[in-house]
């Protein structure tokens, strides 16, 4: 069965500190992996990774992604009470010809204080 | 650009009522999707479809019904509501091919059964 497992599921930080989110998978027909950051509505994208190694950057967030052990870490560096949200982690897969579906993980919800 | 619409953003019914969530996006998508979000879940694939006219099962596709008759309209039907469907119900659309299929999603609709 296909699935997306992110860890921790919530974390509480203090603005400064650095946070690392995981997200493993195990899934058939890998096309890429995609973090997206969801506040009060809808998800917004935030990366998508398709080759290992190749690290992506926006600002103080980076992501990587691990084909061969199958997971991907998200990194939030000085961290703001803006980053509060809950981060997905989702696969898409090659799916009959459709290179769209994607499985979720849960979320990890992460709270930053003042 | 309007992006990915969906109408209505709230809506309370009772059970066995019937209603159309619309959806509706101005990128020239070819792949649309629905997707269920609830707590502790994440977010789940309801249908999706490639094109007009082509439209399949996700995970938990048991209450909904949908069709695809033009490009940018993505209907999600509900045929008699129950209380398990109380849920946020989130439209998506993408490029079906390429690199850059990236799934963009609308605000969300938040749905109530009594």
């Amino acid at each position: 069965e296909d699935k997306v497992v992110q860890s921790p599921l919530s974390l509480v930080v203090h603005e400064g500190d650095t946070v690392t989110l995981n997200c493993s998978y195990e899934v058939t027909n890998f096309r890429s992996l995609l973090w997206y950051k969801q506040e009060k509505k809808a998800p917004t994208f935030l990366f998508m990774l398709t080759s290992s190694g190749i690290e992506k950057k926006s600002g103080r967030l980076s992501s990587i992604l691990d084909k061969k052990e199958l997971f991907s870490i998200l990194n939030i560096t000085a961290t703001q009470t803006g980053d509060s949200a809950i981060y997905l982690c989702a696969v898409a897969m090659n799916y009959g010809g459709s290179q769209g579906n994607l499985i979720f993980g849960k979320g990890t919800k992460l709270s930053v204080k003042p | 650009n309007a992006g990915v619409t969906q109408t209505p953003k709230f809506q309370v019914l009772k059970t066995g009522q019937s209603m159309t969530l619309q959806c509706a996006q101005d990128m020239n998508h070819e792949y649309m999707s629905w997707y269920r979000q609830d707590p502790g879940m994440g977010l789940r694939l309801i249908h999706y479809s490639v094109g007009a006219g082509i439209t399949d099962q996700g995970e938990v596709p048991n209450g909904y019904n949908v069709s695809r008759s033009t490009t940018e309209d993505f209907p999600l039907r509900l045929l008699s509501a129950a209380p398990s469907q109380t849920s946020v119900y989130f439209c998506a659309s993408s490029y079906s091919h390429g690199a850059k299929n990236i799934q963009y999603f609308g605000a969300g609709t938040r749905l109530s059964v009594l």
